[in-house]
């Protein structure tokens, strides 16, 4: 009874192609993000989808889009991948209750050759 | 601006007490946590705080000083599987985005 999974756990790509990343919360959260953790260990926020409603969009490229079919799959695709993407995603859910605490997937490590 | 600091590295014996530190600025606060990470898994929930105070959890601890922007985790009876990275993170109440710090490795030596 996984709380939040995410697949491929690992991909390994060439520079130029686009990869997606999906992610499935079962605890009944309205709220989804993806982060990601650099090879400094630093987590950064990249999106936020409250109920399928965008509500976090940091800087990032637009070459990321991520995808909200519903409140329970918040989607990743990355178009014309870079060395630079290389890192491991990680999805997270919470709900507004206690102070939010996030849940975290397992991650995806993407390596950008 | 929107800033976390934690201490990069500690090291500790197993059976003592380490206390983890994380001073942080943000425009708006809306709660502190503390997340442990194992190398090459996802953080994992060990406390949040909102409130002055300690709150306390079996072996963790966690303080919050909203007034000092300053917030500790204690670990007490450390054992080898404590040996992992400690994520402090708060909540900017103006954005809602959760801030990370770089967090602190801990190391438990036997």
């Amino acid at each position: 009874d996984t709380a939040v999974s995410q697949t491929p756990k690992y991909l390994v790509t060439q520079m130029g192609n686009d990869k997606s990343i999906k992610c499935e919360q079962n605890l009944g959260h309205d709220t989804m993000y993806w982060y990601k953790q650099d090879s400094k260990k630093f987590l950064k926020i990249m999106f936020s989808y409250n109920n399928k409603e965008l509500i976090i969009n940091e800087t990032v490229p637009n070459r990321f889009s991520p995808k909200s079919p519903d409140k329970a799959h918040l989607n990743l695709h990355i178009n014309s991948l870079e060395l630079g993407d290389s890192a491991v995603y990680f999805c997270a859910s919470s709900q507004e209750v206690r102070g939010n605490t996030q849940y975290f997937g397992p991650g995806t490590r993407l390596t950008v050759l | 601006g929107q800033n976390i600091d934690q201490p990069t590295e500690m090291t500790a014996t197993e059976g003592a007490i380490v206390q983890i530190n994380c001073t942080y600025q943000t425009s708006g606060f809306n709660g502190l946590f503390w997340y442990q990470q194992h190398a090459g898994e996802a953080p994992t929930f060990l406390s949040y705080n909102v409130l002055d105070g300690l709150e306390e959890k079996g072996r963790f601890s966690s303080f919050l000083s909203r007034s000092k922007g300053y917030s500790y985790l204690l670990l007490k009876e450390l054992q080898m599987k404590d040996s992992a990275s400690y994520l402090c993170a708060v909540r900017d109440a103006g954005t809602y985005k959760y801030i990370f710090g770089t967090g602190t490795r801990l190391k438990v030596l036997a």
